[in-house]
């Protein structure tokens, strides 16, 4: 069946540091995938998609890359800010309307 | 727009207990779905709906029920809670299919003793 692995957290960075949030997957034919954000005390929100293979999504200074042949969609950010900080998951769903998959999450604290 | 609006925020139970989980959305989206956040194990799909009078089982589905019997209102129903049902419930729904960008809720977190 489909999953998603992602990075155990937390992950505990500096203002203004580079970011990344490692995420494979296992599925069957061409999934899409998702970054979903939580802030705290909310409900997710979708951060960036992408649909086909070498797509790249991306939304607030994050980007993630659809590479096929590696099965990952590893989230990135250039500097990172307080703002920032939330538990981050990967999600996917295979065509033909399956519902998503997610994976555990990954909690990011950036400090000032 | 309201969007995603789940009540209520807190609850607690009774081992044995039954209770309705409210969720409701104006954005006249077809594709609704129940989800239980759980630490360290993510999220888990319980029931999900393409649309009114259909609905289907997802990962978790036992010790739930659901109903859709109108586009907007999907409520979840515990049927006699169980102390492993202590959890926080997320309703969500999407416009256009499940590979849609889907709205979440605020989340019901329920204890059950």
């Amino acid at each position: 069946g489909n999953s998603v692995t992602q990075m155990e957290g937390p992950v505990t960075l500096s203002e203004e540091a580079f970011l990344t949030i490692n995420c494979t997957y296992t599925a069957t034919g061409y999934p899409s995938l998702f970054w979903y954000v939580q802030y705290p005390g909310e409900g997710l929100q979708l951060l960036l998609k992408a649909t086909k293979a070498d797509d790249k999504g991306s939304n607030k200074g994050f980007e993630a890359t659809y590479r096929k042949e590696t099965t990952s969609f590893h989230l990135e950010k250039g500097s990172v800010q307080v703002s920032d900080s939330a538990v981050y998951f990967c999600a996917l769903s295979s065509r033909g309307n399956t519902p998503l998959v997610f994976g555990k999450g990954t909690r990011l604290s950036v400090i000032a | 727009n309201a969007g995603v609006t789940q009540t209520p925020k807190f609850q607690v139970l009774k081992t044995g207990q039954s209770m309705t989980l409210q969720c409701a959305q104006d954005m006249n989206h077809e594709y609704m779905s129940w989800y239980r956040q759980d630490p360290g194990m993510g999220l888990r799909l319980i029931h999900y709906s393409v649309g009114a009078g259909i609905t289907d089982q997802g990962e978790v589905p036992n010790g739930y029920n659901v109903s859709r019997s109108t586009t907007e209102d999907f409520p979840l129903r515990l049927l006699s809670a169980a102390p492993s049902q202590t959890s926080v419930y997320f309703c969500a729904s999407s416009r256009g299919g499940l590979l849609d960008e889907q709205y979440f809720g605020p989340g019901t977190r329920l204890t059950v003793t």
